[in-house]
């Protein structure tokens, strides 16, 4: 069965520093999406991703982040200079993409980051 | 604000006893509702989703979740656990244009 993939599994970084995210979404999906989870907190939206443009950003996908899709496969989610507040579990998304509200969004297993 | 609330951060059950995990939605959001269950390093997988109709739905793994719009509620229910049924177990509404609003997850710990 088709399955959403993240790498890598864990990050660790420096304050500071920039760290990249990699998803390869469904082979089939037109829609892509990350969210993140703070430790002990709610799973979050970022942002969405359709047709190479982002479709919708929360209030946490501040001009630190960035996302892109670089080729045909693969779905990158870029921290510029990371803080310690950004330390949490990174979860990619894609949706084949018909309905908007009602089409089921299937995960990744995630990136733990942490940022020491 | 549009928000979904699971009431129990932690379930604890025995092996083949009933269970139920909770969870409320906000009347604001829009009424398509998700379970997701996430295994120990793994990704979230869907369970079920109401979208319209009957308002029992149906899952995998023996799940059903019963749509209560009187009292904006979604819960999760399984007639008798397994061992492998241990996880976190995520309720979610899909608001704005395609977003997911979850909730903040309820551990199952289904003990022999």
């Amino acid at each position: 069965e088709p399955e959403v993939t993240q790498t890598p599994s864990h990050q660790v970084t420096q304050m500071g520093q920039e760290v990249i995210l990699r998803c390869v979404p469904i082979s089939n999906h037109l829609y892509f999406y990350w969210y993140r989870q703070i430790l002990g907190q709610k799973v979050e939206f970022l942002v969405s991703f359709y047709n190479n443009e982002i479709s919708e950003k929360s209030e946490i996908f501040d001009d630190q982040f960035s996302v892109e899709r670089p080729d045909g496969s693969n779905f990158t989610l870029k921290i510029r200079s990371t803080k310690l507040e950004d330390s949490a579990m990174y979860f990619c998304a894609s949706r084949s993409g018909s309905a908007a509200k009602t089409e089921t969004q299937y995960f990744g297993p995630g990136t733990r980051l942490l940022v020491l | 604000a549009q928000s979904v609330t699971q009431l129990d951060s932690q379930v604890p059950v025995f092996e083949e006893a009933p269970v139920e995990l909770r969870c409320n939605y906000s009347s604001s959001v829009s009424v398509y509702l998700f379970w997701y269950v996430q295994y120990p390093n793994q990704g979230l997988q869907l369970l079920l989703k109401y979208l319209s109709g009957s308002t029992l739905v149906k899952g995998i793994n023996g799940f059903e979740a019963e749509f209560n719009k009187s009292q904006t509620s979604f819960h999760l229910r399984k007639p008798s656990v397994h061992i492998s049924d241990t996880a976190e177990y995520f309720c979610a509404a899909s608001g704005g244009y395609n977003k997911l609003i979850f909730g903040a997850g309820t551990r199952l710990a289904v003990h022999p």
